[in-house]
């Protein structure tokens, strides 16, 4: 049982090159989440899914898209990654049908230069 | 939305004293209120969470307490031990099972002294 699985743990972008960050989790949650920490501003969400097929902005969603492939797999992708958006980015899951404790993954440390 | 604050942003204790972190939230329709634990590098863990319907609930050295008339919560952490140096932060939910996901404080930074 791996829980949440992110990949990758690290990666340079130069400004304007796109990339995908993957999140898959095992423990047959509903709802799926992407959220960034910088430095003093704690975790704050990009956008999250509440089930299969759904997806909603969260409190920062721009310069990001995600796509729930299925159940199991929430992707963010950065179309064109900018300086603001060097960051540590966590994936996480929750059942929403009873216990709401939100599993993270290992979290994906970017840097746009 | 929902706007949590937390404090103290830093907070400095002697082994086996207690420490206390406290939380506000701006929303009364928040009914879900967990608090995570993230050693340096590693992944936010869940150590304690409360329910609206509840005021307090304990864990061992861990406790949580909750006024919902005031809009705020608190961790409590006694008999400190070194491994509980970390950052902790508290969050709020609105959903209750954590569907449109959590709103976080900024963090507090928790450094046990020997």
């Amino acid at each position: 049982n791996a829980g949440v699985t992110q990949t990758p743990k690290f990666q340079v972008l130069k400004t304007g090159q796109s990339m995908t960050l993957q999140c898959a989790q095992d423990m047959n949650h509903n709802s799926m989440y992407w959220y960034r920490q910088d430095p003093g501003m704690g975790l704050r969400l990009i956008y999250y899914s509440a089930s299969e097929g759904t997806t909603d902005k969260g409190e920062v969603p721009n310069g990001y898209n995600v796509s729930r492939l299925n159940k199991r797999e929430f992707s963010l992708r950065l179309e064109s990654a900018a300086p603001s958006q060097t960051s540590v980015y966590f994936c996480a899951s929750s059942d929403t049908g009873g216990r709401a404790e939100a599993f993270f993954g290992q979290g994906t440390r970017l840097t746009v230069v | 939305g929902e706007n949590v604050e937390q404090h103290p942003s830093t907070l400095s204790v002697q082994e086996g004293d207690s420490a206390v972190i406290k939380c506000t939230y701006s929303d009364s329709a928040s009914n879900y209120f967990p608090w995570y634990k993230q050693e340096l590098g590693k992944r936010p863990q869940l150590i304690i969470d409360i329910r609206s319907n509840v005021g307090e609930k304990k864990d061992q050295r861990i406790a949580v307490t909750l006024n919902k008339t005031a809009k705020h919560f608190s961790l409590h952490i006694t008999e400190t031990q070194p491994e509980d140096s970390a950052v902790y932060f508290c969050a709020a939910s609105s959903s209750g099972g954590g569907a449109d996901g959590l709103t976080f404080g900024k963090g507090t930074h928790l450094i046990i002294q020997p």
